[in-house]
């Protein structure tokens, strides 16, 4: 059974940098045709794709967020991390690790999601 | 960015009712729609992929169809455990982009 779980700081304050881990087991982070992604859920609000990684290192962000994010893995840790740097308030979500397993061009879905962990950024 | 729009942004609705929610892309996406279940508390779940496949695991009264740019997710006969909000998600591009989400409440 695929399993990620979230860690990081729960509190983090204006201009500092969010930085959070997705550690998975039970599958190999860097077998299959799978991308690790950060997905975020500001409160009563929906999901904000942040971006992703391929096993070989390769990474797509959003735009919306580019400037500001860095997404690694480590594959010794079956690990990967997210970065993101001058946080505002704005930026107080839920964040999520989730598997994007992608079976052609096109045909992906977060197939298995970290249960989420709260972030508040506040001085 | 290709943007979502899902309706309506929330319905009641009764156990045993046929529920349709629609998402609408803003371009073309072919066939890359995903639908997500998502409860208070807790992580999206994958429902739907690739427009109608239904993902392992899923109930059968969850149904998918629509191609290009209209898309629908049906339950067929609500039940207490679907009151829930949805999401769709299109995979043809990134960033990858959700709808704004449809609540289903219980009437």
């Amino acid at each position: 059974q695929v399993q990620l779980q979230e860690s990081g700081p729960g509190l983090v304050k204006p201009s500092q940098t969010l930085s959070l881990t997705c550690t998975v087991s039970g599958a190999s982070i860097n077998r299959g045709s799978y991308y690790w992604s950060w997905i975020r859920q500001p409160a009563g609000k929906g999901l904000e794709w942040i971006g992703r990684i391929y096993t070989g290192g390769s990474t797509d962000y959003n735009p919306s967020l580019k400037s500001r994010v860095t997404i690694s893995v480590d594959t010794s840790k079956s690990q990967f991390s997210l970065k993101l740097s001058s946080v505002t308030a704005a930026d107080t979500a839920v964040y999520f690790c989730a598997r994007d397993e992608e079976v052609g061009f096109g045909e992906s879905f977060f197939d298995y999601w970290g249960q989420g962990t709260l972030v508040t950024v506040s001085s | 960015d290709i943007q979502m729009t899902q309706s309506p942004s929330s319905l009641s609705a009764s156990v045993g009712d046929r529920v349709t929610i629609t998402c609408r892309a803003s371009q073309y996406i072919s066939n890359y729609l995903n639908w997500y279940q998502q409860k208070p508390g807790k992580a999206p779940n994958l429902l739907i992929y690739a427009a109608s496949s239904l993902q392992s695991g899923v109930p059968s009264r969850f149904s998918g169809s629509g191609s290009e740019t209209d898309f629908t997710l049906t339950i067929s006969s609500l039940q207490p455990e679907d009151f829930a909000t949805y999401y769709c998600q299109q995979s043809y591009s990134t960033p990858r982009t959700f709808g704004q989400g449809t609540k289903v409440e219980i009437k």
